[in-house]
């Protein structure tokens, strides 16, 4: 079954505003976690990755925040954009070292209100 | 440039029928997998091979079938055991065993009509 979860389904925020998009994770093993954007009807495109290693990670206009004491995971959205409407998934490799390949979550739908 | 291409885009099967899905990719990459995709739910695992003429089955293996006979290309055979076929389905592929990043294709939406 699924390791990885989302706290809610759909988030809706007001452009300009800063997104928090949470995932909780059940697998202690895993080490490698990724979050994903998808756009309606595309294939997921990688965001940003982080390693169990680190606990923050910044890319241009996101962070990605690892607590491994609690197994949770959030995506940080700087200043939010109409084009950052979409879901979001996070993925973690999981028990095998990622032999089997990434477990998702549900995701999350992030709306932009204007 | 590199990347990996599912083909067709959409996709439409009677009942009974065994349908074929394209992925391929240019990447040199190892490891290709097949993910199921049903509304408002995550990316489930049907396949995935880490090496030629290797595949391993993941989550919801029944009523798949795939071959992987070149590095380049991981098709997926959608039989008329599987019951519930209509889905979107995502291909991707990764240097490593997933402890890298994936590079997603673009999908194929699959209806039985």
């Amino acid at each position: 079954g699924e390791s990885v979860g989302l706290h809610l389904p759909t988030l809706s925020v007001q452009e300009g505003d800063n997104s928090i998009i949470n995932c909780a994770y059940s697998n202690s093993a895993s080490d490698y976690f990724i979050w994903y954007k998808q756009e309606s009807g595309k294939g997921p495109q990688f965001i940003i990755d982080i390693r169990s290693n680190m606990d923050k990670r910044q890319g241009q206009r996101v962070t990605v925040l690892l607590n491994k004491t609690v197994k949770h995971l959030s995506l940080q959205i700087a200043a939010t954009q109409p084009g950052d409407s979409a879901v979001y998934f996070c993925a973690e490799n999981g028990a095998g070292g990622g032999a089997d390949g990434l477990t998702f979550g549900k995701g999350t739908h992030l709306i932009i209100q204007p | 440039d590199g990347g990996i291409t599912q083909s067709p885009k959409y996709l439409f099967r009677k009942e009974g029928q065994n349908v074929t899905l394209s992925c391929e990719q240019n990447l040199n990459h190892d490891a290709m997998y097949w993910y199921r995709q049903d509304p408002g739910q995550g990316l489930r695992l049907i396949y995935y091979s880490q090496i030629v003429n290797d595949f391993q089955k993941g989550d919801i293996a029944e009523g798949y079938s795939v071959s992987r006979e070149k590095k380049e290309s991981f098709p997926l055979t959608v039989t008329s055991a599987q019951k519930n076929p209509t889905a979107f389905y995502l291909c991707a592929s990764s240097i490593g065993s997933g402890n890298d990043g994936y590079t997603f294709g673009s999908g194929t939406r699959l209806t039985v009509v």
